[in-house]
């Protein structure tokens, strides 16, 4: 069964304070990794598409990377602005649907 | 661009109404959109897979006449909440996929809170 798993919960950072955010993932054939960012009240918006191990993609002070089995979305020197959850998704090469399986999402608090 | 626009955002409503949910792309044509539920703290949990000019495919455990999905176009999607109760009440988003190669991202709309009386 495919499946999406990311931790931790919950982060409080500092202003500043470097960290990474884990999502682990199994899955029968793997089109894409996704990450999205979701604000309260708010829609999903995209940040990266990753497709195969050993990919790197950057936007500003995130940076996705991608292996096998898990995808790391690490967060350099945040702000408090960067506070939000964090969803990651995966598209299975199995399912001609195109449809998403997202993780429980990361809640990421910047303190300033 | 990839613009995907919900309506409304917001509504109340009594027990028993039924509610319609728009789903619009504003900037691209969408052959596929998808509805999605969350509950608060949860993460996004697909309802139906909406394909333009053909049936909705709805997830195990969803109801289908109970949430109607229509796609009558390649920019429009909608989903009603038929004979709505309390426990309908959620936070509804859609989305669309911008196109159909390998690893295209879906883009979603802001969502509506939906709260039944």
């Amino acid at each position: 069964e495919d499946q999406v798993t990311q931790s931790p919960e919950a982060l409080r950072l500092q202003e500043g304070e470097s960290s990474s955010l884990n999502c682990s993932y199994t899955v029968s054939g793997l089109r894409g990794l996704f990450w999205y960012r979701q604000d309260p009240g708010k829609g999903p918006e995209f940040l990266f598409t990753l497709y195969s191990a050993g990919e790197e993609k950057e936007k500003e002070r995130l940076k996705a990377t991608l292996t096998k089995k898990e995808s790391f979305l690490h967060i350099t020197a945040p702000k408090p602005e960067d506070s939000a959850t964090y969803l990651c998704a995966v598209q299975a090469g199995s399912d001609s649907s195109y449809k998403l399986i997202f993780g429980s999402g990361t809640r990421l608090l910047v303190r300033p | 661009g990839a613009v995907v626009s919900q309506h409304p955002s917001w509504v109340i409503c009594k027990s028993g109404t039924s509610v319609k949910i728009e789903c619009r792309s504003l900037d691209f044509q969408a052959t596929t959109m998808f509805w999605y539920r969350q509950f608060p703290k949860q993460s996004l949990m697909l309802m139906a897979t909406s394909n333009e000019g053909s049936k909705a495919t709805y997830e195990q455990g969803v109801e289908k006449d109970k949430f109607l999905i229509n796609h009558a176009s390649l920019t429009l999607s909608t989903l009603t909440v038929t004979s709505a109760h309390p426990e309908d009440s959620s936070f509804y988003i859609c989305s669309a996929r911008t196109g159909v190669r390998r690893g295209q991202p879906q883009h979603f709309g802001d969502g509506t809170r939906l709260s039944i009386l």
